[in-house]
């Protein structure tokens, strides 16, 4: 069964500080993706990577980077963390399993930042 | 801006009934379709796909798309109180199997 971890389920951290969210499927998948969701905006899409050292800007990067070492990790990084990141962050991977695409996600991340 | 739309809800049902959630989307270049469930404090899990136009139905839940309208469905038959959840529609966009996600539809289902 795929599985995709996500290092913690929740995480305070305070404003100014270096976070790292970390992400790890166990079935090889090429494509990996972060989103934050929050309330009456959906899931929106951070960066995306389609393989191992390469990364591609989603729609919101602004105040984050990622970095994909392996192809089994991917991580994202809040630079210097402010008050409108605290969100919850969700990891996906994408497979295509019986002719159906999915993204299969991991269980997210609760981050407030204080 | 390429868009994915829903009501936000909630939409409420009671038990038996048949539950219809609706989506549009903006990007005409999308090909493929997604119903996600969402439970509270959980993440998103996949429950339809749909490609082409017309209706797809696996169990009690059936997809239908209409491209010409832009325009995606999800009926739940026979709802269920494990039903209630938030529903996420989303498409396709600008290739590496990118989606673009509507903000969800809370459904209420109740006894």
């Amino acid at each position: 069964d795929v599985k995709v971890t996500q290092s913690s389920r929740y995480l305070v951290k305070r404003t100014g500080e270096k976070v790292f969210l970390e992400c790890v499927q166990d079935m090889d998948h090429e494509n990996m993706f972060w989103y934050r969701q929050d309330p009456g905006l959906g899931l929106r899409l951070i960066y995306f990577s389609y393989d191992v050292k390469m990364k591609e800007k989603g729609d919101i990067p602004e105040g984050y980077s990622v970095s994909r070492e392996k192809k089994e990790r991917f991580s994202l990084i809040l630079e210097s963390a402010s008050t409108n990141q605290t969100s919850m962050y969700l990891c996906a991977s994408y497979r295509l399993a019986g002719g159906i695409n999915e993204q299969f996600f991991g269980p997210g991340t609760r981050l407030t930042v204080l | 801006q390429k868009e994915v739309e829903q009501n936000s809800g909630p939409l409420s049902v009671p038990e038996g009934a048949i539950a219809s959630l609706n989506c549009t989307y903006s990007d005409r270049g999308s090909q493929s379709f997604f119903w996600y469930r969402q439970y509270s404090g959980k993440s998103p899990e996949l429950i339809m796909s749909i490609y082409s136009n017309g209706d797809k139905e696996d169990g009690r839940f059936t997809a239908q798309l209409n491209k010409a309208s832009q325009y995606v469905s999800l009926l739940i038959r026979d709802s269920q109180p494990s039903d209630s959840a938030t529903y996420l529609c989303a498409g396709d966009s600008g290739g590496y199997n990118k989606l673009i996600f509507g903000a969800g539809t809370r459904l209420a289902v109740h006894p």
